[in-house]
């Protein structure tokens, strides 16, 4: 079985500066993948950014980047330079044959 | 650019009462899930299906049951409506790659009472 540990409920961060959230993952399987999605107040699920368990550079996505440590296994998202629009919940999730497992998430607070 | 239709967005429906909810993706994707989401549980999955007519229990899958008689549409079906099935619904489609990533409709929010 998959599990995703998310353990900062919630998380406040300056407009412009950068912030890390934080993703902890256990799995048996060799080959799997991560995945981390924004859902704003709004409700609907948008996804961010992946990274496979064999890629060897960290995945990037314009301000999103992923700090994985495989050995650590850890998956923290990286956000450069916040802002107001990206408050939101976010989600680390974990694939693993067709199914994601989901943490619980981190609440996202970018204060202007 | 992907899209994933969820009939309602929001719903109110009586104890006892069939329950259907339906989803429908314009990608030609292989597989579909069903989710629910509540408060301080994060995302759950109920169901998927990764051909048309196979299905799959998820983690919580008691209570429930689905239908994909088309590639593009996975219904989930509540057979008799309880009040603790009151949540976010969520569906989303994925093309079969491992690296390929779920896309999610805008969700169904579910009152039950």
């Amino acid at each position: 079985a998959q599990k995703i540990t998310q353990t900062q409920p919630g998380m406040f961060v300056q407009e412009k500066e950068a912030v890390t959230l934080d993703c902890t993952y256990d799995t048996s399987d060799p080959s799997y993948g991560l995945f981390w999605y924004k859902q704003p107040s709004s409700g609907e699920m948008i996804f961010l950014i992946y990274q496979g368990s064999y890629d060897q550079q960290n995945a990037t996505e314009g301000r999103y980047s992923l700090n994985f440590q495989k050995a650590r296994k850890s998956a923290n998202l990286v956000i450069s330079a916040s802002q107001l629009g990206d408050s939101a919940m976010y989600f680390c999730a974990i694939r693993s044959n067709y199914k994601l497992t989901f943490g619980k998430g981190t609440l996202l607070t970018v204060n202007p | 650019d992907v899209k994933v239709t969820q009939s309602s967005r929001y719903l109110v429906k009586r104890t006892g009462e069939k329950v259907f909810l339906e989803c429908v993706q314009d990608m030609d994707h292989e597989n579909m899930f069903w989710y629910r989401q509540d408060p301080g549980l994060g995302l759950r999955l109920i169901y998927f299906s990764y051909d048309v007519k196979m299905k799959e229990k998820g983690d919580i899958p008691e209570g429930y049951s689905v239908s994909r008689e088309k590639k593009e549409r996975f219904s989930l079906i509540l057979e008799s409506a309880s009040t603790n099935q009151t949540s976010m619904y969520l569906c989303a489609s994925s093309l079969i790659a491992d690296n390929q990533p779920q896309h999610f409709g805008d969700g169904t929010r579910l009152s039950i009472l």
